[in-house]
């Protein structure tokens, strides 16, 4: 079944712990993003990736880090978590980086950081 | 810088009875237009998308969206409404932008369908 995959699927956290949230693909797209969603606020995005070890920031990067050093993996770093990354996170995936392409999104991870 | 607007953060419609979730747009060059929907703990599902050609795109789950050049807009709707639609509906567009084809969605618009 084509998918993307996230993990873990819910994280509670305390400020300054780092941690790492996994996302997979296996439907071999070049094109990989995160998101994070806020009420009122929508989908806003963090980082993405239009190969592997090519990535560049989005609109909100401020206290992120992503690798690509695999074409099916994204992973999302967060070196010092602090309470306004307390958010639902989306990985998200597309067969190239045409921009009529949709996305597939993963199931999230709902991150709280105390 | 590309936006999109989702003017209604709610609509409530009556089971059976048509629907119309609101999109608008603001780009710079010909834009890609997406809907997405999200349902209750999940992530977001593609729907439909507008790339070029016929203005009315049809989807999954019996929507369509009517994309209008002239008023930036690209609305979606369905015929009857089903209480199972009930969801969060997500606008996007994806145009140049710097250099890269970066998406920008919406806020989201909760749908309620009431039976």
């Amino acid at each position: 079944e084509a998918q993307v995959t996230q993990n873990p699927r819910y994280l509670i956290t305390v400020t300054g712990k780092k941690l790492t949230v996994t996302c997979s693909q296996n439907m071999n797209h070049e094109y990989m993003s995160w998101y994070r969603q806020d009420p009122g606020l929508g989908l806003r995005q963090i980082y993405y990736s239009m190969n592997v070890e090519v990535t560049d920031k989005g609109d909100v990067p401020e206290g992120y880090k992503v690798s690509r050093k695999e074409k099916r993996n994204f992973p999302l770093i967060l070196e010092s978590p602090s309470p306004n990354q307390t958010s639902l996170y989306f990985c998200a995936s597309s067969s190239d980086r045409s921009s009529y392409n949709e996305q597939f999104f993963g199931p999230g991870t709902r991150l709280t950081v105390l | 810088a590309q936006s999109v607007a989702q003017p209604e953060d709610q609509v409530n419609v009556a089971e059976g009875n048509p629907l119309t979730v609101k999109c608008t747009y603001s780009v710079s060059g010909n834009p890609y237009l997406f809907w997405y929907v999200q349902y209750p703990n999940r992530g977001l599902q593609f729907l439909l998308k507008y790339i070029t050609g016929d203005n009315l795109v049809k989807g999954s789950y019996g929507f369509e969206a009517e994309f209008n050049k002239s008023q930036t807009s690209f609305h979606l709707k369905k015929p009857s409404a089903l209480v199972s639609d009930s969801a969060l509906y997500f606008c996007a567009v994806r145009a140049l932008s710097g250099g890269s084809y970066i998406p920008t969605f919406g806020r989201g618009t909760s749908l309620i369908v009431h039976p």
